[in-house]
C-alpha cells in the first residue's frame, strides 16, 4: 500500500542534541512537507520541498533543517538551536504541489526532550 | 490571507447525536475545502473534499460550504463513539501559493457511549 511512513514513532532528546526524524513515502509525490503540532497551536509549518535538491523555510523554520536528496525521502534534523523541541511531527506530501489536491500524511513522530 | 479559525472545543455529545463542527474563513480566493480526521498519537487524513460552494455527502458525513458568508461545516449524523477524535478543517485557492494549505486549530470531539 502506497503511503507516507515516519520513524522513529517515538523520541527522545537531551539537551544539546541533534536528532533526525525520517520521512519517507512511496507514492511518487513531487511534495513534502514538515508541520509541527503543539496542543492548541494547530499545525505550523517547519520547511517544505517542491522538488528534489530545492526546499522552503515555513513559518516556523529556526532551529531545524532538512535535506531533500531523493524524491521519496525528506528528513528533518532537529538541531542544538531548537529550545522547545518537544512536540508531534508531522510529515506529508502532495502530489504536484498544488494544495488544492489536498495532503497525505504521515502517523507523525513525538519527540520529547529529557 | 493565513485565516482559517475553528473553535478548539472540547465538544462532547451522547452517542447518536447529530454533530455540527464550523470554521470561519477570511480569504475569497479560497475555493477548495477539506475536512481531516485526526485520531489521538496519529497523523490527520483525509475525510471530506468540497470544491466551492454547495454540499456533499458521505455515509453519515456532510461538509457544507458557503462562500457567501466564508463559512465551512462538517456534519455528522448517528454520532458514535469512534468518531471521537479531533476534527482539522483546510482551505486552499487553486493551486495554493507555495502549495500550502491553510488549517483551522481543529475541534476535539468526544462522543460518550
Amino acid at each position: 500500500d502506497g503511503g507516507i511512513t515516519q520513524s522513529p514513532k517515538y523520541l527522545f532528546r537531551k539537551e544539546g542534541q541533534n536528532v533526525t526524524l525520517s520521512c519517507e513515502q512511496n507514492l511518487n509525490h513531487d511534495a513534502m512537507y514538515w508541520y509541527r503540532q503543539d496542543p492548541g497551536q494547530g499545525l505550523r509549518l517547519i520547511y517544505y520541498s517542491q522538488i528534489v535538491n530545492d526546499f522552503q523555510k515555513g513559518d516556523i523554520a529556526e532551529g531545524y533543517s532538512v535535506s531533500r536528496e531523493k524524491k521519496e525521502s525528506f528528513p528533518l534534523t532537529v538541531t542544538s538551536a531548537q529550545k522547545n523541541p518537544t512536540a508531534f511531527y508531522l510529515c506529508a506530501s502532495n502530489p504536484q504541489g498544488l494544495s488544492n489536491y489536498g495532503y497525505t500524511f504521515g502517523s507523525g513522530t513525538r519527540l520529547t526532550v529529557v | 490571507q493565513k485565516e482559517v479559525e475553528q473553535d478548539p472545543g472540547p465538544l462532547s455529545v451522547p452517542e447518536g447525536a447529530i454533530v455540527s463542527l464550523n470554521c470561519t474563513y477570511s480569504n475569497s480566493a479560497f475555493q477548495y475545502f477539506m475536512w481531516y480526521r485526526q485520531y489521538s498519537r496519529k497523523g490527520p487524513e483525509l475525510l471530506m473534499y468540497t470544491y466551492s460552494s454547495g454540499n456533499k455527502e458521505d455515509g453519515r458525513f456532510t461538509a457544507q460550504v458557503d462562500k457567501s458568508s466564508k463559512y465551512i461545516s462538517l456534519f455528522i449524523r448517528d454520532s458514535q463513539p469512534s468518531d471521537s477524535a479531533t476534527y482539522l478543517c483546510a482551505a486552499s485557492w487553486y493551486g495554493g501559493s507555495q502549495g500550502n494549505l491553510i488549517f483551522g486549530k481543529g475541534t476535539k470531539l468526544s462522543v460518550k457511549p
